[in-house]
């Protein structure tokens, strides 16, 4: 019963370090997603991937990039660590076959500290 | 683009008490879903139910049920007989399409609501 697991749970950062921000879920979901959710706000999509090998920007992809090789992983980067990416990272998954009305799962979550 | 208001930053209410939690959206789509999310203090995402925009009858999810007035632009939902683990945030999203009019599930988030379940 994993679901989504996302790695690590906390991170501190110094500004200009790079990180990858690990996600992999087992439910055999074809579709992908990265959130950012800043204080007191809802979430905000990152980019997304709709099987291996395809990806797409969100609203908020600048200074990230993501990779899709299998169906069970979707790594976020981060390049050169901005302040303004202090933030809390969710990743989730979903199943669409036709339909795009499926709930999303999510994983716990990343909190990432950019000093 | 498609929009997800909550105007309510916090609702508080007695333990035993229903409560209702407001969403109104945003959108020129005829076909769409709507969803609410419950995050704890713990900081997960929980699926709580969901309402397509075709569906005649409100969807219910045990204690959850949700009030969709589609000529409103609301679904609204509605916690009956709230418990201390009700406590958390609640988020309101809608499935979001592209300018070619495909989905591919993604959500656009209202701000959020903090309900606070006194005992």
């Amino acid at each position: 019963n994993a679901g989504v697991t996302q790695t690590p749970k906390f991170r501190i950062l110094k500004i200009g370090q790079s990180m990858t921000l690990q996600c992999t879920q087992d439910m055999n979901h074809n579709y992908m997603y990265w959130y950012r959710q800043d204080p007191g706000m809802g979430l905000k999509l990152i980019y997304y991937s709709v099987g291996a090998g395809i990806t797409d920007k969100g609203e908020v992809p600048n200074g990230y990039n993501v990779s899709r090789s299998t169906t069970e992983d979707f790594p976020l980067r981060l390049e050169l660590a901005a302040p303004s990416q202090t933030s809390v990272y969710f990743c989730a998954s979903s199943y669409s076959q036709g339909s795009a009305d499926q709930p999303q799962h999510f994983g716990d979550g990343t909190r990432l500290s950019i000093l | 683009a498609q929009k997800i208001t909550q105007t309510q930053p916090g609702m508080f209410v007695q333990e035993k008490e229903a409560v209702t939690l407001d969403c109104t959206y945003d959108t020129s789509d005829q076909s769409y879903g709507l969803f609410w999310y419950k995050q704890p203090s713990s900081g997960e995402m929980i699926f709580l139910i969901y309402q397509g925009s075709y569906d005649e009858q409100n969807a219910t999810e045990g204690r959850y049920s949700l009030n969709f007035q589609k000529a409103r632009k609301s679904a609204n939902l509605v916690i009956s007989a709230s418990q201390l683990g009700d406590s958390a945030m609640y988020f309101c999203a809608m499935r979001e399409f592209n300018a070619g009019g495909t989905s591919y599930g993604k959500l656009t988030f209202g701000q959020g609501t903090i309900l606070t379940v006194h005992p």
